[in-house]
């Protein structure tokens, strides 16, 4: 079963510009995860959709961060415009749906630097 | 909002020893409790889980415990190796709706060999 894949792995930009990730869950997931995971901490919870709507959208910053799932499938996480406080590493999680909490499956991650 | 903590942030032992990791949660309908491990460049991959109806769940050499009463869990690892050596991280979870974990800050394993 192939897992979650996320690109870029790595990306380097100047504060100020745009920058976006993609995800492609595991096939079949109707839940996925956007999580924020700064060098030396926990990830943190950005952006839960559910199949294409959003269940969860309290921490992410919405003047610079947006996210969409396309067709409930693919996922896009944006910022525009980035600051040197948005290093960090995004991970992508996906999870199937049932009756209670399953098994998060995360992607490697984007490792993004601002410079 | 849900809060975990969890220590020690660095832990050292000897091969072979046995290694545990604590952590407590705030939030009192969280139903699920997963372990994580994250070897550098990587996503975190679950090690083991455990769920509120149950005190302790056993996987070869990992184990972990749930008090929750106390609201807290941990995770013993015996007969450490080498290729346990990484970054460890303990969650919480409610069980339907907003699913999403909320982590611990992470504890740095080194199995001296």
């Amino acid at each position: 079963e192939a897992g979650v894949a996320q690109s870029p792995r790595y990306k380097i930009i100047e504060k100020r510009q745009s920058v976006a990730f993609w995800c492609n869950p595991i096939s079949g997931h109707a839940t996925l995860y956007w999580y924020q995971q700064i060098l030396g901490q926990g990830p943190k919870l950005l952006i839960q959709f559910q199949n294409n709507g959003v269940v969860d959208d309290s921490q992410l910053p919405k003047d610079r961060f947006s996210a969409e799932r396309l067709k409930g499938v693919d996922s896009t996480l944006k910022i525009q415009p980035a600051k040197l406080e948005d290093s960090a590493v995004y991970l992508c999680a996906s999870s199937l749906e049932g009756t209670g909490v399953g098994e998060q499956f995360f992607g490697p991650g984007t490792r993004l630097t601002v410079l | 909002g849900e809060n975990v903590e969890q220590h020690p942030s660095t832990l050292s032992v000897q091969e072979g020893d046995s290694a545990v990791i604590k952590c407590t949660y705030s939030d009192s309908a969280s139903n699920y409790f997963p372990w994580y491990k994250q070897e550098l460049g990587k996503g975190p991959q679950l090690i083991i889980d455990i769920r509120s109806n149950v005190g302790e769940k056993k996987d070869q050499r990992i184990a972990v415990t749930l008090n929750k009463t106390a609201k807290h869990f941990s995770l013993h690892i015996t007969e450490t190796q080498p290729e346990d050596s990484a970054v460890y991280f303990c969650a919480a979870s409610r069980g339907t709706g907003r699913r999403a974990l909320t982590f611990g800050s992470g504890t740095r394993l080194q199995v001296q060999p």
